[in-house]
């Protein structure tokens, strides 16, 4: 069964910065394209950052500069690193894989963590 | 490439046909997913690429289209399709964008 089960959310301030963990098991994190996608209350479901099997990292122009996202191969985890967090980025944070070989739908989501920006 | 849905909301009863259209900026062939979500749980895959049912959801749902316009039909609604619906492009790697979503309650 694959499972996927985030952490690390929470309140910060804006300019602030969190680190969101994605705990994986089921799938090997390294050989798949998995993905951050956010559902805020002004933009909905947002595509954020995916990192592909190869290693090759990408980024909505929203967050470009300020966020990154990493995996540990050996645990099998998936991460975000988040910078300078602005109002804007209050969000539930969800992982998801990209499908088979990145096929474009997210078929293996978590249970998403919420982040709040606020002073 | 904006991902437009229509309608916001709709009421049905349990038994109805519902349909729920998708309109993208720009043609995505047929790299056009739904997704259902209801209240405190993630976005469930129901259809891919246009037409595909993810493996074990009901043959109740189904989808069609191609290029900018696009439908998620449900046949007869039962209690546990009452949620929201998304659609997402999946055509221009790798900024995949959502549609803002459909609720279906109970009229």
């Amino acid at each position: 069964e694959v499972q996927l089960v985030e952490s690390g959310g929470g309140v910060v301030q804006p300019g602030g910065s969190l680190r969101l963990s994605c705990e994986v098991s089921g799938l090997t994190v390294s050989e798949n394209f998995m993905s951050w996608v956010r559902q805020g209350p002004v933009r909905g479901l947002e595509w954020v950052s995916v990192i592909y099997s190869g290693g090759s990292t990408y980024y909505a122009d929203s967050v470009k500069g300020r966020f990154t996202i990493s995996r540990d191969t050996s645990k099998n985890r998936l991460f975000l690193q988040m910078d300078n967090l602005r109002a804007d980025d209050t969000a539930l944070y969800y992982c998801a894989r990209d499908g088979d070989y990145g096929a474009g739908h997210y078929d293996y989501w978590g249970q998403g963590v919420l982040v709040t920006v606020s002073s | 490439i904006q991902m437009t849905q229509s309608p916001s909301s709709l009421s049905a009863s349990v038994g109805d046909r519902v349909t729920v259209t998708c309109r993208a900026s720009r043609s995505v062939e047929t790299y056009l997913n739904w997704y259902q979500q209801k209240p405190g749980k993630a976005p469930k895959l129901l259809i891919y690429s246009t037409s595909t049912l993810q493996t074990g959801v009901p043959s109740r749902f189904s989808g069609s289209g191609s290029g900018t316009e696009f439908t998620l039909t449900i046949t007869s609604l039962q209690p546990d399709d009452f949620a929201t619906y998304y659609c997402q492009q999946s055509f221009s790697t790798p900024s995949w964008t959502f549609g803002q979503g459909t609720k279906v309650d109970i009229k």
